[in-house]
Order: C-alpha cells, then structure tokens, then sequence
C-alpha cells in the first residue's frame, strides 16, 4: 500500500458526460500529480499540483482539469468524455524537493467511455 | 513521437537466468532515468534509477546500465524469481523538471519457474 488513496477504482459512463477523479495523497505529501495510462500507451503525464497551486503542466486536454484542495486532496475532471478518454488514470504524491525514487503511486482509477 | 521507447513488449524468462529489458530515449537533454515495476491492480513502484553522470547502478539483483552515446539503458534482474514477474516501465527526466516524467510503454516479463 503506498498509501495514496484513489477513488472510484472503477468508471463507466457515456460519450459527452462529465466525470470526476479523487486522490488523497500520502499524509505530509504537498505535491500531486496525475498521470494517464491509454491501453497502448505509456503513463502519460497531465498535472502536478504543489500545496494547492499548479506546478506544471503535461499532455493534458482542454477537456480536463484539476485542482488541490486545502486538505491536499486533488480531484481531476473530465468532460465531454470520448471513446479515447477511455484509460487507466493514476495519481501519485511526494513531499516538495523528492527525488524521483519517492513518488509514490495510487492504485489506478480505470475508466471506461462508452 | 515518443522520447522513451520499450521496444519489447514482453519478455519470457527461465527462473534463475537474467532479464535484461531495454530502454531508448532520444532526447539527449534527459539526464536521470528510472524503472519502475507494475503488478496487476497496483500502481507502478520505484525499482531503481541512475543519473547520467554514471554508467552503472546497482541494488541487489538489479543493475541498471546506463550507454549515454547510445541514448540507450538496461536493466538487469539476476537471478530472476518468479516474484519478479510485473511490466517494468522506463522513465526519463531532464534536470529541473518536476511532475514531467517520460516513462515508455512498458514491457511485461514473465519469470517461469
């Protein structure tokens, strides 16, 4: 258990609906990320959340966003779903100033577009 | 285009032999890589890393060499066990970048018993 906590595990919902992921980091972790995993891809990165405020910004579409609460807890939105949103979406955590070897992954929340 | 690629995507191996799975990049900016090992239902975990001020790195029965002229890494599992059976995914960064890891797609290896 690595202690980030991801939730639904698992998502289906049409075309055109709107959906919205949730990851509780590990405890004392400031920064979050999100990352996609397509079935033939590798993990993609998305966003990166320190303390609330947007870090840095990867392959992510127009159609989703996310946000960190003051809790640290983050949620990522999709919208105007489509087939291809259809993907394994991780979240990951570390403390500020961690080297790579200490992002620490979530379980995988997988959703499935139909 | 892809900057890491895994060109195997799976790679079956007798118990106690050696696993070597390999790892292209073509950004020459990239200056520390990593591996990670995914088991089914879990996420990936942290497996071993190297910077690019070395060519090798070792922990246990993993190595990880590291060809910067080659744009080119491997890891290395030996002796290999059945436990060791998960995709190992390849990861790169560049210096100073935060949340932008490149990780390739992947490759699932089997250890038979």
């Amino acid at each position: 258990d690595s202690g980030v906590t991801q939730t639904p595990k698992h998502l289906i919902t049409a075309t055109g609906q709107r959906v919205t992921l949730r990851c509780s980091p590990r405890s004392g972790d400031l920064s979050v990320y999100w990352y996609q995993q397509s079935l033939d891809q590798g993990l993609q990165f998305l966003i990166q959340y320190y303390n609330g405020e947007e870090r840095a910004k990867g392959n992510i579409l127009e159609r989703f966003s996310a946000q960190q609460f003051p809790d640290l807890h983050s949620e990522l939105n999709l919208s105007s779903l489509e087939l291809g949103d259809s993907a394994l979406y991780f979240c990951a955590s570390s403390v500020e100033g961690a080297a790579w070897n200490t992002i620490y992954f979530g379980e995988g929340s997988w959703l499935t577009v139909v | 285009d892809q900057q890491v690629k895994q060109n195997s995507p799976s790679l079956s191996v007798q118990e106690g032999r050696i696993s070597i799975l390999n790892c292209d990049y073509t950004n020459s900016m990239f200056d520390y890589f990593l591996w990670y090992k995914k088991y089914p239902a879990e996420g990936p975990t942290f497996l071993i890393s190297i910077s690019s001020i070395k060519d090798k790195n070792e922990d246990g029965r993993f190595t990880v060499f590291l060809n910067k002229s080659a744009k080119h890494l491997s890891l290395h599992i030996v002796p290999s066990q059945p436990g060791d059976s998960a995709v190992y995914f390849c990861a790169a960064s560049e210096g100073g970048s935060q949340g932008n890891l490149i990780f390739g797609k992947g490759t699932k290896l089997s250890v038979k018993p």
